[in-house]
């Protein structure tokens, strides 16, 4: 079974600088797909990034990139140029076949002025 | 589109009692999922189905039933509601295995 650990509960970063999530993740599989989901106060669980396990080349979503280090089972997300409004929770997703999800614990980010 | 809807949003039910959260999406997605959130832990799989008339288990499967009739809808069923039920309970749908994961609001569930 795939497993997928935040070893991060709770990070602060201040506006207008950069922060990085780790998320680490176990598997066996050679395909898969990496996923960061951000979930704000209101829950909703939105998609920020994701990654193709076959791609080499780090994805980037504006503001939002990963290091996705395949070797070493690591997949971070770096945001720069914080905004208050980046304040909430952000899972790390591990998604094998079948489009099952596997999460991680969460990351708390706290954004200050 | 309306995207991924479930109902209701808030539910409070007695142990025993038995109720339905529905799920719809109007994406036309094959795949759908049902997970739950618990506090300090991330989302966890219950049930999934990867087309019409076809489902399995997930993770945490034990006191809930699925099916799926349709493309549209994949409705989660709590045959008798425990304590240990109560949860933030999310659906979610895709277009294939390979595909983005798209939620739903969420439902919170207190059993007492």
């Amino acid at each position: 079974a795939q497993t997928v650990t935040q070893s991060q509960p709770e990070m602060s970063v201040q506006e207008a600088e950069t922060v990085t999530l780790s998320c680490t993740y176990d598997t066996s599989e050679s395909d898969y797909y990496l996923f960061w989901y951000k979930q704000p106060p209101s829950r909703q669980m939105i998609l920020v990034i994701r990654q193709e396990a076959y791609k080499q080349q780090n994805a980037t979503e504006n503001r939002f990139s990963v290091n996705f280090q395949k070797a070493a089972k690591s997949f971070s997300l770096k945001i720069s140029d914080s905004q208050l409004g980046d304040a909430a929770m952000y899972f790390c997703a591990y998604g094998g076949t079948a489009s099952k999800l596997t999460f991680g614990t969460g990351t708390r980010l706290q954004v200050t002025l | 589109n309306a995207g991924v809807t479930q109902t209701p949003k808030f539910q409070v039910l007695k142990t025993g009692q038995s109720m339905t959260l529905q799920c719809a999406q109007d994406m036309n997605h094959e795949y759908m999922s049902w997970y739950r959130q618990d506090p300090g832990m991330g989302l966890r799989l219950i049930h999934y189905s990867v087309g019409a008339g076809i489902t399995d288990q997930g993770e945490v499967p034990n006191g809930y039933n699925v099916s799926r009739s349709t493309t549209e809808d994949f409705p989660l069923r709590l045959l008798s509601a425990a304590p240990s039920q109560t949860s933030v309970y999310f659906c979610a749908s895709s277009y294939n295995g390979a595909d983005t994961q798209y939620f739903g609001p969420g439902t919170r569930l207190t059993v007492l």
